[in-house]
């Protein structure tokens, strides 16, 4: 069985401020972990992913995340917030065999304070 | 990656009815998942649709209620059945096209009942 947490529901940070969004899994395989951004009223668009290979993995609009198998962390990060990021946020792991389910963690919602 | 296009977009429906949601993806994909967001929750999992066999459904989803059809390899429909304001959620398909895109989904259905 997989399973993701998201530490914290709701973060809010400045403008320019770093970004850090806490994911925790847990897998018995080697995961297959995803981070979505869900805007208001809108579906699913995805930021990033890892696979395999490289653990520093860079996603659309300045994020990235890397995956750190000792912590089964996959945390995202973003240097310099911007207002545009205020948004959902999920993490969601999968397993590498193909045509199986997404379970996703809580989310958090990402605030951005002018 | 694919693009999944999902109707209807919204809906508000009488406690009692029933509503069909379409969702048709412009390659053909083996699995179709299908997932419920109940008001400010994360994406529960309610059921996988694979052409040409019944749907698999999560614990806590059972056919009468969710019937689900997939009658080829690009299109599938939810069923919400005898619908009651519980039943009130975002209503998401998503699939797989390949591990290198991760997971597609639609923009929703947006369910309220009254």
């Amino acid at each position: 069985a997989q399973s993701v947490t998201q530490l914290g529901s709701h973060v809010s940070v400045s403008e320019g401020a770093l970004v850090l969004l806490r994911c925790n899994y847990s897998s018995s395989v080697p995961p297959y972990l995803f981070w979505y951004v869900q805007y208001p009223n809108q579906g699913l668009q995805l930021l990033l992913k890892y696979t395999t290979g490289a653990t520093l993995v860079k996603g659309i609009n300045g994020f990235e995340a890397e995956f750190k198998k000792s912590e089964t962390s996959f945390h995202l990060t973003k240097p310099s917030a911007h207002m545009s990021d205020a948004a959902e946020y999920f993490c969601a792991v999968t397993s590498p065999f193909g045509n199986e389910k997404l379970t996703f963690g809580t989310g958090t919602r990402l605030t951005i304070i002018p | 990656s694919a693009v999944i296009s999902q109707k209807p977009s919204r809906d508000i429906c009488q406690r009692g009815t029933s509503l069909t949601i379409q969702c048709q993806v412009d390659s053909q994909v083996t699995m179709m998942f299908w997932y419920r967001q109940q008001p400010g929750q994360s994406l529960t999992l309610i059921a996988t649709a694979n052409q040409g066999s019944e749907a698999t459904y999560e614990s806590g989803f059972v056919i009468d209620k969710f019937p689900i059809s997939r009658p080829n390899l690009t299109f599938s429909t939810l069923t919400v059945s005898n619908m009651s304001p519980e039943d009130s959620s975002i209503y998401l398909c998503s699939v797989e096209t390949g591990r290198n895109y991760g997971y597609t989904f639609g923009s929703g259905t947006r369910l309220t009942v009254v």
